[in-house]
């Protein structure tokens, strides 16, 4: 079946960088994505990668995927108390409509 | 105001009454989604909108109906409000390419 699997808190101390990491069980899946949910707000779109490449990079954000494993990454450079949020990773599916299948999020918690 | 809002952002209703959640988007996108977000679960798809008077069901429907008699709304309704749909409501919408999906802002309803 299809899942998405995060751990689901991250604690960091501010200035150091932050690894995210999610596992997702459909192969055949075209897009991977990383949404942040800052508290009260809705998802925001921050990054995503197209299956056939390994890794991303958008200023403070790499993302970096491993096909073979089926495992996705982020990893946030300097991490500042702004990027205290919870970290949805979420994968498309193949057929149909093709549908968000989203893991249950990791709540990053940043420290001074 | 371009994007995707929802209305009303919190309601508190009772047990066995009707509510109908909002959800306007300006994108003229053609994929409409309704998903429910319970800790420990992620984002849950409700029910989901290929174009107008297209609609099919997601993860979860049971207590839900959905209508999209036009391309820029969709609303949810609940017919008779549950304790159990106590939850945090996002609307998103899609382009045709489903490349990535924009979310509303949520609408957080308790069932008493």
């Amino acid at each position: 079946g299809e899942d998405v699997e995060q751990s689901l808190f991250l604690s960091v101390r501010e200035g150091d960088s932050s690894v995210i990491n999610c596992t997702y069980t459909d192969s055949s899946s075209t897009y991977l994505y990383w949404y942040k949910q800052e508290p009260g707000a809705g998802l925001q779109l921050l990054t995503y990668i197209f299956s056939n490449m390994d890794m991303k990079q958008d200023q403070r954000l790499t993302v970096l995927l491993n096909k073979k494993d089926k495992h996705l990454s982020l990893r946030i450079a300097d991490t500042q108390t702004g990027d205290s949020a919870i970290y949805f990773c979420a994968e498309i599916t193949s057929g149909g409509y093709n549908k968000l299948i989203f893991g249950a999020g990791t709540r990053l918690a940043v420290h001074p | 105001d371009a994007g995707i809002t929802q209305s009303p952002r919190y309601k508190i209703t009772e047990t066995g009454r009707q509510v109908t959640l909002m959800c306007h988007q300006t994108w003229s996108h053609s994929y409409m989604f309704w998903y429910r977000q319970d800790l420990g679960h992620g984002l849950r798809l409700i029910y989901y909108s290929a174009a107008a008077d297209i609609t099919d069901k997601g993860e979860v429907p049971d207590g839900y109906v959905v209508s999209r008699s036009k391309t820029e709304n969709f609303p949810l309704t609940l017919e008779s409000a549950t304790r159990s749909q106590t939850s945090v409501y996002f609307c998103a919408s899609s382009d045709s390419t489903r490349t990535t999906e924009d979310f509303g802002p949520g609408t957080r309803l308790l069932v008493l």
